[in-house]
């Protein structure tokens, strides 16, 4: 099993830009996550979900979408990035019943 | 609001230094108390859970113990591959499931 992946590793954008950041899992995991990481700060979540087609926003969603079609993917879209956007993200996926979160390897995003 | 604070920031222990790393929380009711550990540039590896005071979980080197208000990770006679951040997060009992609330983290650093 590879776990969790996400796409790319890092990537830089200009302020206005759009991209999407991909999360796979192949853990069959009904569960899935988005959170990004600033220095000095714990983990926010920005939306997860509880199933394919089943999305809910978490404490910091302004500013991104997602949608969950399959239960392996996850993806991430920044619709007009911008510099508060700047930071590395990490999807997670978690089966039901269980309490552990399983973390990808992250995204470094820069927004210039 | 649910909280979660870690102290110290950061730690230098010389390599066979025990100490104890400080979670302290502010949750409403507890659901559970996680402990993850990230290495650099790389996403978090879930360590432990507990999930009432008095509780307490191992693994190697490390010693996870649980109060009414805070959490302790015990590391006895640490070695330089114990060097990592360790995180702390709490779920609220009263709250969706899938909230997890992060601390910023402790960072490690083992000295042969």
């Amino acid at each position: 099993n590879a776990g969790v992946t996400q796409t790319p590793k890092f990537r830089i954008l200009k302020i206005g830009q759009s991209m999407t950041l991909q999360c796979t899992q192949d853990m069959n995991h009904n569960y899935m996550y988005w959170y990004r990481q600033d220095p000095g700060m714990g983990l926010k979540l920005i939306y997860y979900s509880v199933g394919a087609g089943i999305t809910d926003k978490g404490e910091v969603p302004n500013g991104y979408n997602v949608s969950r079609s399959t239960t392996e993917d996850f993806p991430l879209r920044l619709e007009l990035a911008a510099p508060s956007q700047t930071s590395v993200y990490f999807c997670a996926s978690r089966k039901v019943g269980g309490d552990t979160q399983y973390f990808g390897p992250g995204t470094r995003l820069t927004v210039l | 609001e649910d909280q979660v604070t870690q102290s110290p920031e950061a730690l230098r222990l010389q390599e066979g230094e025990s100490s104890s790393l400080n979670c302290s929380y502010t949750v409403s009711g507890l659901r559970g108390l996680f402990w993850y550990r990230q290495d650099p540039g790389k996403g978090p590896e879930f360590l432990f859970t507990l999930y009432s005071a008095g509780e307490e979980k191992e693994k190697e080197r490390l010693k996870a113990t649980l109060t009414k208000k805070e959490s302790f990770l015990h590391i006895t006679a640490p070695k330089p591959e114990d060097s990592a951040t360790y995180l702390c997060a709490v779920q609220n009992l009263k709250t969706s499931y899938d909230k997890v609330i992060f601390g910023p983290g402790t960072s490690l650093s083992v000295i042969p």
